[in-house]
């Protein structure tokens, strides 16, 4: 078990650009979720795929937000036209099936935004 | 809507106990998760309740009632590297889970 996977650990961009981070989940789990924190908060969800389907997702969620998981392996999260809010941890999880399986989380990607 | 209540923090002195408590009002309930979070790190599980009642791991338990919408997170023989925040996190229907907003723990020596 190598564990969930993210990077960059950290992206310090100017606000306009367009930033893209990646999550390798544990091999073997099919769900995958993308949270953002911020400091002093729990994780908010953003969104969850089962496998390469994405069931879920914020009505939080702007459009400048989109996320993929193409083979159902690793998976992206692209944030176009960066604002200063988005400066946030961006955290990613995976788990197995199962209702009571637990989200094993990445160090997750620290994105600054200039 | 959703909504998961804890203190925001907390103070104990080593080798004491301490609980944590969390309440939640959510559409709909699929199992309850603690997780432990160090400054800057990734959240890590602790315990995971579905059904009335206390689970014990270890220095750690916690206790659920649903038809209160109550749990709490016990943590026995407090030690220094117990300073952590503590977030309690609700699946609800489908697979989303909603996180509270996290107990940050002092322990004191």
């Amino acid at each position: 078990d190598t564990g969930v996977s993210q990077n960059p650990r950290h992206k310090i961009t100017k606000r306009g650009q367009n930033v893209t981070f990646r999550c390798d989940p544990i091999s073997e789990h099919n769900r995958l979720y993308w949270y953002r924190q911020t400091l002093g908060q729990g994780p908010e969800f953003l969104t969850y795929f089962q496998n390469e389907a994405q069931l879920e997702k914020s009505r939080l969620l702007s459009d400048r937000f989109s996320a993929e998981r193409p083979k159902g392996s690793f998976s992206t999260l692209e944030i176009q036209r960066t604002e200063q809010g988005d400066s946030a941890m961006y955290l990613c999880a995976s788990s197995a099936d199962g209702s009571n399986q637990p989200q094993h989380f990445g160090d997750g990607t620290r994105l600054s935004i200039l | 809507g959703q909504n998961i209540d804890q203190p925001t923090e907390m103070t104990a002195t080593e080798g004491a106990i301490v609980q944590i408590n969390c309440t939640y009002q959510t559409s709909g309930f699929n199992g309850l998760f603690w997780y432990q979070q160090h400054a800057g790190e990734a959240p890590t599980f602790l315990s995971y309740n579905v059904l009335d009642g206390l689970e014990e791991k270890g220095r750690f338990s916690s206790f659920l009632s649903r038809s209160k919408g109550y749990s709490y997170l016990l943590l026995k023989e407090l030690q220094m590297k117990d300073s952590a925040s503590y977030l309690c996190a609700v699946r609800v229907y489908g697979q989303n889970f909603v996180f509270g907003p996290g107990t940050r723990l002092s322990v004191l020596p």
